[in-house]
């Protein structure tokens, strides 16, 4: 257990349909990291929060929004849902606002879009 | 911008021998490094980091990457592989220019056959 903490584990929805990613960080960390893995595109760095603020924007789209809460966990909405939005999306933690002791990854929330 | 290259897709092993797995970056200045691995349905474990000094760095579960400026590589490898090391490995850049946030390589799938 690496102490980030993702759910739901699978999601299957419909094309159009809008989900919600949860993550909750590793105790004392106050950064969240969201990225997106898929088989075409490898792992995508999507956004980034630091204690409750936006701090740097990856190749997200304009469809995905995400924001940090008050007690640090973290939501990825994800709307108008398309069958190229499925893949793997992990978050992750770090102590400060620049990961520079690496991330520690939760085990990820698996999108299926039909 | 930093990318990080990593050569070979897939590699094959037999228990018992050496593992070298590479990896080289396109940064100016010496970024941060880090090697990750992904067991099926699981997320990114931390193996190893790389920050300054000595650049042979020691990681968890027997894992070494040594940093070489001149090739701008950094590395990874384990005298011998064992059958749970059959996994994805990932290496990872940050970069003091963006804040740190990680560029991942497209990862190299190692298998390990008896």
């Amino acid at each position: 257990d690496s102490g980030v903490t993702q759910t739901p584990k699978h999601l299957i929805t419909a094309t159009g349909q809008r989900v919600t990613l949860r993550c909750s960080p590793r105790s004392g960390d106050l950064s969240v990291y969201w990225y997106q893995q898929s088989l075409d595109q490898g792992l995508q760095f999507l956004i980034q929060y630091y204690n409750g603020e936006e701090r740097a924007k990856g190749n997200i789209l304009e469809r995905f929004s995400a924001q940090q809460f008050p007690d640090l966990h973290s939501e990825l909405n994800l709307s108008s849902l398309e069958l190229g939005d499925s893949a793997l999306y992990f978050c992750a933690s770090s102590r400060g606002d620049r990961g520079a002791d690496g991330y520690t990854f939760g085990s990820g929330t698996r999108l299926t879009v039909v | 911008a930093q990318s990080v290259t990593q050569p070979d897709i897939h590699i094959t092993v037999s228990e018992g021998a050496s593992l070298e797995l590479r990896c080289n970056y396109s940064y100016g200045a010496t970024p941060y490094l880090f090697w990750y691995v992904q067991s099926p349905g699981q997320g990114l474990q931390l193996l190893l980091k790389y920050f300054s000094g000595d650049t042979l760095v020691q990681g968890i579960k027997g894992f070494e990457a040594e940093f070489k400026r001149s090739q701008s590589s950094f590395n990874l490898r384990k005298p011998s592989v064992h059958w749970s090391d059959a996994a994805e490995y990932f290496c990872a850049v940050g970069a003091r220019s963006n804040d740190y946030k990680l560029s991942f390589g497209a990862g190299t799938t190692v298998t390990v056959r008896a």
